[in-house]
């Protein structure tokens, strides 16, 4: 299975201000997926960033607040902009195999204050 | 209604004892079923995956699926304390084929 690497591990934010957040892939890969994970709460699916195209939002997640970038098949970027305590999370990034089963990245563990 | 429903928690079972952890689904397209396991601050892990009706079993785990009646579960036995986790379902939905996670159940391994 693919190995991600993501970074930050974690962050303390002021709000107002953005963060961006990085997934490389050590296999080319079409589409990368970000999910964020309250406290205690399961995980939601934000975007799927496929190469060459605009992002995928979900329900109740905008560009202009999670503007995704994915320049390549192995990297993606998101940044969670004008942050507010409410963004407190953690960010994964995934990437799914080949039998359709998601690898996680490490995770980005984001405190807004 | 949820598109993923988990039996709720938190599952506390002895060590060496039998944990059973319970799925249900609404797409009934779904063809691929996907168990992870998530320990405490890390991201969550494939597990197990099952594709077709009936058991598949790997090592302890063994996971379950009933297409009919839209129930995967996952079968724990001999849990060891270090089978304490949350463990989350997700489909593999027919809609852009993105997987919709469960809740989770938190499982607990009492020595």
């Amino acid at each position: 299975s693919a190995v991600i690497s993501q970074k930050p591990s974690r962050d303390i934010c002021q709000r107002g201000t953005s963060l961006t957040i990085q997934c490389q892939v050590d296999s080319q890969v079409t589409m990368m997926f970000w999910y964020r994970q309250q406290p205690g709460q399961s995980l939601t699916l934000i975007a799927t960033a496929n190469q060459g195209s605009e992002a995928t939002y979900e329900s109740g997640f905008v560009i202009d607040k999670f503007p995704i970038s994915r320049p390549n098949l192995t990297f993606s970027t998101l940044t969670v902009s004008n942050m507010s305590p409410e963004d407190s999370s953690i960010y994964l990034c995934s990437v799914q195999g080949e039998d359709y089963g998601y690898t996680f990245g490490s995770g980005t563990r984001l405190t807004v204050v | 209604q949820k598109e993923v429903e988990q039996n709720s928690g938190p599952l506390s079972v002895p060590e060496g004892a039998i944990a059973s952890l319970n799925c249900t689904y609404s797409d009934r397209g779904s063809q691929s079923f996907f168990w992870y396991r998530q320990y405490s601050g890390k991201s969550p892990e494939l597990i197990m995956s099952i594709y077709s009706n009936g058991d598949k079993e790997d090592g302890r785990f063994t996971a379950q699926l009933n297409k009919a009646s839209q129930y995967v579960s996952l079968l724990i036995r001999d849990s060891q304390p270090s089978d304490s986790a949350t463990y989350l379902c997700a489909p593999r939905n027919t809609n852009a084929g993105k997987s919709t996670f469960g809740d989770g159940t938190t499982l607990t391994v009492k020595p």
